[in-house]
């Protein structure tokens, strides 16, 4: 069955520090991972998005790493800010034949960033 | 074309009453899914379409609602006879779906409905 896993479910850091978050999946075939962020009341918005070659890609503070061999990503943030406080969604597109449209979500990592 | 839209950004609505919700994807993408969200949780697949077909829907959409994309532009989502648990955000996503790849996809910012 088609899913993905996040750890933690909620994280707490304070303001300045580096934090990563995981995501394990066993969607297959693989097509491409996305990480999302999604603000209190708000439409997730997409950080990233890795297909099977790519190992890293940064966004800013954001890296995100890929290894489709253990089929986990992370998400990790450098120098957090206050304005990092999100849900932060792992989403990732199965190739064919899955359900659910191909897209299988992760429930989040409630991330809170304190001063 | 900025994005995936949503009207109305917020809905109270009385138990019993009939709610119609309304997407409009980004221009290209032949592919439109609903969600549903509730305070803490991450988005539960309703039903998705591509173009106008209605290819799939959750358990989760009881006879109650009900989705069209009648021209494979916008969609819209009716819940019938609201109960206080359909209180929730609703989240409408589209994206572009060839050949075994899905594209990016891009959110509205969703839809939250309260049932008093």
């Amino acid at each position: 069955k088609n899913q993905v896993e996040q750890s933690p479910q909620s994280l707490i850091i304070l303001e300045g520090k580096n934090c990563t978050l995981q995501c394990n999946y066993t969607v297959s075939p693989f097509s491409n991972l996305r990480w999302y962020k999604q603000d209190t009341g708000r439409g997730p918005v997409s950080l990233t998005i890795m297909t099977f070659s790519e190992n890293t890609k940064s966004n800013g503070r954001y890296t995100a790493t890929l290894d489709a061999d253990t089929k986990q990503s992370s998400l990790h943030i450098t120098a957090s800010q206050l304005s990092d406080s999100a849900s932060y969604i792992c989403v990732v597109s199965a190739r064919y034949g899955g359900s659910q449209g191909n897209l299988i979500f992760g429930k989040g990592t409630k991330l809170s960033v304190k001063p | 074309d900025t994005g995936v839209s949503q009207d109305p950004r917020h809905k109270i609505t009385k138990r019993g009453q009939n709610v119609t919700f309304r997407c409009d994807p980004i221009s290209e993408h032949n592919r439109l899914y609903w969600y549903r969200q509730t305070l803490g949780q991450g988005p539960e697949f309703l039903t998705y379409f591509q173009n106008e077909a209605q290819l799939e829907k959750s358990r989760l959409l009881s006879d109650r609602f009900s989705a069209e994309r009648p021209k494979g532009s916008f969609s819209t989502l009716e819940i019938q006879r609201t109960e206080q648990g359909d209180s929730a955000m609703y989240l409408c996503a589209s994206s572009s779906h060839y050949t075994g790849v899905n594209t990016e996809a891009f959110f509205g910012q969703g839809t939250r409905l309260t049932v008093v």
